[in-house]
């Protein structure tokens, strides 16, 4: 199992609400990712990090934010949720050496679900 | 437009036999090809990566092929057990020369081994 984490598993939330969904790891990779699922649905690429003070969006369009301050730490925000974004954010992280095609590790996600 | 498919129906087999799903690719010309396997709930966990200029790879009692002429990766489950059901997802490298990991992932194949 690969040392990623996400907080919380799963979140409850009214509209207008601002919210973090937090993401660590402890295995020193450089590139960080955000995905977004729906139920028997694709992974969407939301937001990626090539490391400290790099973020770039994804494929799919997300009114999230993100920031990398720190090598471990990618926590996603929502400045103002709406019913929208009820989905599972998954976060993930690979190796930058060497590889482009190092594989993914991903966090359990959070369940988001925004009445 | 880039497209990924695979099986949406569940594949049912029983105990012991072969399973084999399939993950097609149309206007992609993937360098690598991955495989995970996600459980409910949980984030998606790394399986067997293949390259363009390798036919095959096998891990244990999994085999995964690729074939970039009919833009098909087939991966193999044999001596299946019910632990193996799951929803397998193929994952292609869409960003060829590009400087990250830009996987695609199709929408999964639900796999049920019964005893």
């Amino acid at each position: 199992e690969a040392d990623i984490y996400q907080t919380p598993r799963y979140l409850v939330i009214g509209t207008g609400k601002k919210i973090t969904l937090e993401c660590s790891q402890t295995m020193g990779h450089d590139k960080m990712y955000w995905y977004q699922q729906d139920p028997g649905m694709e992974l969407h690429l939301i937001h990626y990090s090539y490391g400290v003070n790099s973020t770039e969006k994804g494929d799919l369009s997300s009114e999230s934010t993100v920031s990398r301050i720190r090598t471990e730490h990618f926590p996603l925000t929502l400045e103002s949720a709406r019913p929208s974004h009820t989905s599972q954010y998954l976060c993930a992280s690979s190796e930058a050496r060497g590889a482009r095609n190092s594989p993914l590790h991903f966090g359990n996600g959070t369940r988001l679900t925004v009445t | 437009s880039q497209k990924i498919e695979q099986n949406s129906e569940a594949l049912n087999i029983q105990e012991g036999k072969t399973a084999t799903l399939t993950c097609n690719y149309t206007n992609y010309s993937p360098a690598y090809l991955q495989w995970y396997r996600q459980d409910p709930g949980r984030g998606p966990v790394f399986l067997l990566l293949i390259r363009e200029n390798e036919k095959e790879k096998r891990k244990e009692r999994l085999k995964v092929t690729f074939d970039t002429t009919l833009k098909q990766s087939l991966f193999h489950i044999t001596a299946s057990q019910p632990a193996d059901s799951a929803t397998y997802l193929c994952a292609l490298d869409s960003a060829r020369g590009g400087g990250y990991n830009k996987l695609i992932f199709g929408a999964g194949t639900r796999l049920a081994v019964h005893p």
